[in-house]
């Protein structure tokens, strides 16, 4: 398994707050993805990067912002939390390009905002 | 953008039946990746393939990339084949970006 850790797990949080969600990885690889999963509307890329403070937006960033400053670490940050933006949330990891190198997961966060 | 259109959207199996998924997209691709979700929520991934077919156990794929489709084989399948099958294309001028499906469904049943 690729070594690829989210936290927290789970987290139920209210309206207007702010959240912070952590992906570390032990693989040391240079492109780190944050996608969110919701029922009919499959995966989605919310930002990447493709390095230390290297970063760009995907299809849905809106309300969405992240940080890289070391290799291992990426952060998805929800500034004022919504009700919409309560999904499940997965970051991935590839070591080049996606259309280089294979895609892998974590186990993904629930969140609930209420 | 890229259109990945998934067949069937949902399907049950008896365990040690055969089935064929199906991914098509609507643009030339750099590469196609298929996924299984388990039923705990766990993306695994399966097959990284831009062309041509490889073989993993009872799980095969074909991406046949100038014709726009993709095929994955589970052969003689079993209760732990169950969840979401996904297809992720990557676009032609979109290197670092994957567009997914909205996945096949399998359920495998004793």
């Amino acid at each position: 398994d690729a070594g690829i850790t989210q936290s927290p797990r789970h987290k139920v949080t209210e309206t207007g707050t702010p959240v912070t969600l952590r992906c570390h990885q032990t693989e040391n690889h240079r492109y780190m993805y944050w996608y969110r999963q919701d029922p009919g509307h499959g995966l989605r890329l919310i930002h990447y990067s493709y390095g230390v403070k290297d970063t760009d937006k995907g299809e849905v960033s809106d309300g969405y912002s992240v940080s890289r400053s070391k290799t291992e670490d990426f952060l998805l940050t929800l500034e004022s939390a919504t009700s919409s933006q309560t999904s499940v949330y997965f970051c991935a990891i590839s070591g080049d390009r996606v259309t280089d190198s294979p895609l892998h997961f974590g186990n993904g966060t629930r969140l609930t905002v209420t | 953008g890229i259109q990945v259109e998934q067949s069937p959207p949902d399907l049950i199996l008896q365990e040690g039946a055969n089935s064929t998924l199906r991914c098509n997209f609507s643009d030339s691709v750099n590469n196609l990746q298929w996924f299984h979700q388990n039923p705990w929520g766990q993306l695994i991934n399966l097959f990284y393939i831009p062309s041509g077919t490889k073989q993993n156990g009872r799980l095969s794929a074909t991406t046949v990339a100038t014709e726009r489709y993709s095929l994955l084989y589970i052969s003689s399948s079993q209760t732990t084949d169950s969840g979401v099958y996904f297809c992720a294309v990557a676009g032609t001028g979109t290197a670092s970006k994957l567009t997914f499906g909205t996945g096949t469904r399998l359920q495998v049943t004793l």
